[in-house]
């Protein structure tokens, strides 16, 4: 079975930097996907890891540690656009995504 | 640009009628994915479906099940709805593999009443 986790809600300041945390136990890895959720609206793809390492994309990055079980996505320079729920997702043996239940990030001015 | 549509955005049955739910995709996606998505839970998965007329059972398929005759599109049948399949439903399709990331539909908001 798989078991992924990640904080329900975390709050944080327009300008700075916040860190979503998801650590995962699955039978067969391979790979990490963090989506980005906006109220009512679908998923859409962020990042994707599958090597252990640091991921950079802009304003977003994505780490992962496949020992440790464990992945990060970092989110710089905050907007308010950036309020939305934020989805991890393991791809297991099976090659099917699994996902966590969502982080809701609120950032406020 | 590419494209998953879901037949309705909004959806209001009674229970105990059978309800089908539409997906498709313009990508030429081999995989296609039902989810349910409910508040405090996340997504979870229904049936998926990796070729024509193949299915698999996700993690909650009860009460459930799916058709896929052509390669692009992807129903989903509540053969008889209950008040407890009330909830936000995710159609999804993508390649196979690894690194392919998922396409998502809008979402179908189906309440049984």
């Amino acid at each position: 079975g798989q078991n992924i986790d990640q904080p329900t809600e975390m709050t944080a300041t327009e300008g700075a930097i916040v860190q979503i945390n998801c650590t995962y136990q699955t039978s067969g890895f391979n790979g990490l996907f963090w989506y980005q959720q906006h109220a009512g609206e679908a998923p859409t793809f962020l990042s994707y890891n599958v090597l252990d390492g640091l991921e950079e994309k802009g304003r977003f990055s994505s780490f992962l540690s496949r020992s440790k079980g464990y992945s990060y996505l970092l989110l710089k320079e905050l907007q308010m656009k950036d309020s939305a729920s934020y989805l991890c997702a393991v791809l297991g043996g099976s090659y099917i995504p699994t996902f966590g239940r969502g982080t809701s990030l609120i950032v406020h001015p | 640009d590419v494209k998953v549509t879901q037949s309705s955005r909004y959806l209001v049955k009674r229970t105990g009628e059978k309800v089908f739910l539409e997906c498709v995709q313009d990508m030429d996606h081999e995989n296609m994915f039902w989810y349910r998505q409910d508040p405090g839970l996340g997504l979870r998965l229904i049936y998926f479906s990796y070729d024509v007329k193949m299915k698999e059972k996700g993690d909650i398929p009860e009460g459930y099940s799916v058709s896929r005759e052509k390669k692009e599109r992807f129903s989903l049948i509540l053969e008889s709805a209950s008040t407890n399949q009330t909830s936000m439903y995710l159609c999804a399709s993508s390649f196979p593999g690894q690194g392919n990331e998922a396409f998502f539909g809008q979402g179908t908001r189906l309440t049984v009443v």
